[in-house]
């Protein structure tokens, strides 16, 4: 298996601009989690879905901030407009089943990205 | 609300040394806790999970061990190397948040040859 996919790798954008970031989880996997990096507060969990249903978007930061899963091979995280404070990694991750106490998470490269 | 520290933040030690790296957190209604490893510029690989009713876990050099009631978990690294040179990221998966991994800062290693 390839692994949890991500694209792009690195985005620099402009402020203001819409920024969409994709990924494609490991096949078979029922559960996707999307994560933002950055030195001041570490990793956090943005938002999760379950067999393509958010389940707990309490992380996302603002509503300039949006996530879908329209089926079970692809998930976007939009940012629209984009301002530098969202400047960060942003990791997806993937696990095979949500309420299992044995599954871990298989985290993809991660997009790094810089908002000018 | 569940807080995860890990001391230290950096620790850097020659090749050969056996090392401890340290991980707290406050509230004990666990899941499981994890260590991954993050490589600079990449994605994080899961090392060692430790479910809440066992005590460690062993994998080749690495071993874990999880104390619930203290909410402490040590990663020991036998006879490290420069391969290892890395960050070392702890996390606790909540009862309450299903799935919700809880992240430490993590401690970057770095082997001196």
């Amino acid at each position: 298996d390839a692994g949890v996919i991500q694209s792009p790798r690195h985005e620099v954008t402009e402020m203001g601009q819409e920024v969409t970031l994709r990924c494609k989880p490991i096949s078979g996997h029922n559960s996707l989690f999307w994560y933002r990096q950055t030195m001041m507060r570490g990793l956090e969990l943005l938002i999760y879905f379950n067999n393509n249903v958010p389940i707990d978007d309490s992380g996302m930061p603002e509503d300039r901030f949006s996530a879908k899963m329209p089926n079970a091979s692809f998930s976007t995280l939009k940012i629209q407009p984009s301002e530098p404070r969202d400047s960060a990694v942003y990791f997806c991750a993937s696990s095979p089943r949500l309420a299992a106490s044995t599954d871990t998470q298989y985290f993809g490269p991660g997009t790094r990205l810089t908002v000018l | 609300k569940q807080e995860v520290t890990q001391i230290p933040a950096a620790l850097s030690v020659p090749e050969g040394e056996n090392l401890v790296l340290n991980c707290s957190f406050t509230d004990s209604a666990i899941y499981n806790l994890q260590w991954f490893r993050q490589d600079p510029g990449k994605g994080l690989t899961s090392l060692l999970l430790i479910q809440s009713s066992q005590r460690e876990q062993t994998s080749g050099r690495l071993n874990a061990s999880l104390d619930k009631s203290s909410g402490r978990s040590t990663l020991y690294i036998a006879a490290s190397q420069p391969g290892d040179s890395a960050t070392y990221l702890c996390a606790v998966r909540e009862i309450q948040g299903a799935q919700k991994l809880v992240f430490g800062q993590g401690t970057r290693l770095t082997i001196n040859p």
